[in-house]
């Protein structure tokens, strides 16, 4: 089974802070995302990944920045947490384009 | 107009009813449909995917609409555990992924 580990199931962060989600897989799937998930919203794409060091902007990076250092590991980071930032925040992987996604636990981050 | 759209529900059937959700999607040019089912507060996981001849996994059948651009999932015999959140995803080309926002299904004893 393919297991994708997020650093944090909860996280309470203050308003400025710089905020650092962790995401691991371990399938060697080339590509990885991170989405957040707000009630009425969907998921919305904040940045995906097809290989290390390659990152490409979702719907809506703004606030956001994305880090691959390693092909196993996806990072998450607000630069300066802002409330309009709590949310639920996924990261998924799948093994290319195209191919069914899978989600890790989630994150649940509240910014104060 | 959105990508993809679902009715949000909630459906409450019966244990023993059978339920079935839509979910139309507006490009022509998708390529591949999922149905992902999502409990409270949990994460996504893959129902299954959904092929052009339609396809069947127990008590599931997933069939695909190309002419009328739309997905649907049937449930067979509703259990309790099937209660949850069912989200269409539709995968436009590459890494372009469309979530419907969910229809919620809640299983009556």
């Amino acid at each position: 089974d393919v297991k994708v580990t997020q650093s944090s199931r909860y996280l309470v962060k203050r308003t400025g802070e710089k905020v650092f989600l962790e995401c691991v897989q371990d399938m060697d799937h080339e590509n990885m995302f991170w989405y957040r998930q707000d009630p009425g919203l969907g998921l919305r794409l904040i940045y995906f990944s097809y290989d290390v060091k390659m990152k490409e902007k979702g719907d809506i990076p703004e606030g956001y920045s994305v880090s691959r250092e390693k092909k196993e590991r996806f990072s998450l980071i607000l630069e300066s947490a802002s409330t309009n930032q709590t949310s639920m925040y996924l990261c998924a992987s799948s093994f290319y384009g195209g191919q069914p996604q899978h989600f890790g636990d989630g994150t649940r981050l509240s910014i104060l | 107009r959105k990508e993809v759209e679902q009715d949000p529900g909630p459906f409450n059937v019966p244990e023993g009813a059978t339920v079935a959700f839509n979910c139309t999607y507006s490009n022509s040019a998708s390529q591949s449909f999922f149905w992902y089912r999502q409990d409270c507060r949990k994460e996504p996981k893959l129902l299954m995917s959904v092929y052009s001849s339609g396809n069947e996994d127990g008590r599931f059948t997933a069939q695909l609409n190309r002419a009328s651009q739309y997905i649907s999932l049937l449930i067979r015999d509703s259990k309790l555990s099937d209660s949850a959140t069912y989200l269409c995803v539709v995968n436009l080309t590459g890494n372009q992924f469309y979530f419907g926002t969910g229809t919620s299904l809640t299983v009556i004893p």
